[in-house]
């Protein structure tokens, strides 16, 4: 898995509460992104971001937010506005901005159920 | 809106096949095409990629074969393994020179069989 770690493996949350994704990695990557993964439809883009103190929405952001105040870390935040959190999310970094050099490597994902 | 459509959704091939997984895309602008490969509760790996300016890539078992005309390309596996059966993604992005976004098929789950 490239030095990304994600916790927890496996997230339980009620209907109506927040909860924080972790996201590291000792990779000494610029760029880190945050997918979700559904049965069916492949990895969507949720946010990413170039350096420290910047990020971008993704194709699916409404609902989620994200921080990046250290270069290792990128957590992403699902909301109550969530409509349908129940997914696998898979949090990615890569060294660069080219992309066929600069390959994004991905963490081991966090399984997040809503109960 | 899929940009990127993949089929087959699914694929048995026996020990020894060959096994092909088949992607279309709509954007022009799209210059990178990496497959991944996924095998289960973990994350994808960069499998092999390739660019438009060649019609074929090949490592190992794995062959990308490219057609730019037709804005399709596929993922050939030689001599299946049981070791290769995996949930395998086609991707699309362009190169901005900014953090690039992938834009992924919807997956193919392989089943290599003895």
């Amino acid at each position: 898995d490239g030095g990304i770690t994600q916790s927890p493996k496996y997230l339980f949350r009620k209907e109506g509460q927040n909860v924080t994704l972790s996201c590291e990695q000792n990779l000494n990557h610029d760029a880190m992104y945050w997918y979700r993964q559904d049965p069916g439809q492949g990895l969507r883009l949720i946010y990413y971001s170039q350096i420290v103190n910047d990020f971008q929405k993704g194709d699916i952001a409404e609902g989620y937010s994200v921080s990046r105040e250290k270069k290792e870390s990128f957590p992403l935040t699902v909301t109550s506005a969530q409509k349908n959190p129940t997914a696998f999310y898979l949090c990615a970094s890569s060294q660069g901005l080219a992309v066929d050099t600069d390959t994004q490597y991905f963490g081991p994902g966090t399984r997040l159920t809503v109960l | 809106q899929q940009q990127v459509k993949q089929s087959p959704q699914s694929l048995i091939v026996q020990k020894g096949g060959i096994s092909i997984i088949n992607c279309a895309y709509e954007n022009t602008a799209f210059d990178y095409f990496p497959w991944y490969q996924q095998f289960p509760g973990k994350g994808p790996a960069l499998l092999i990629a390739i660019r438009p300016d060649v019609s074929e890539k090949k490592e190992g078992r794995f062959t990308i074969s490219f057609n730019k005309s037709a804005k399709q390309f596929s993922l050939h596996i030689m001599d299946s393994q049981p070791g290769d059966s995996a949930t395998y993604f086609c991707a699309a992005t362009i190169d901005t020179g900014t953090a690039s976004k992938l834009t992924f098929g919807t997956g193919t789950r392989l089943q290599v069989t003895l």
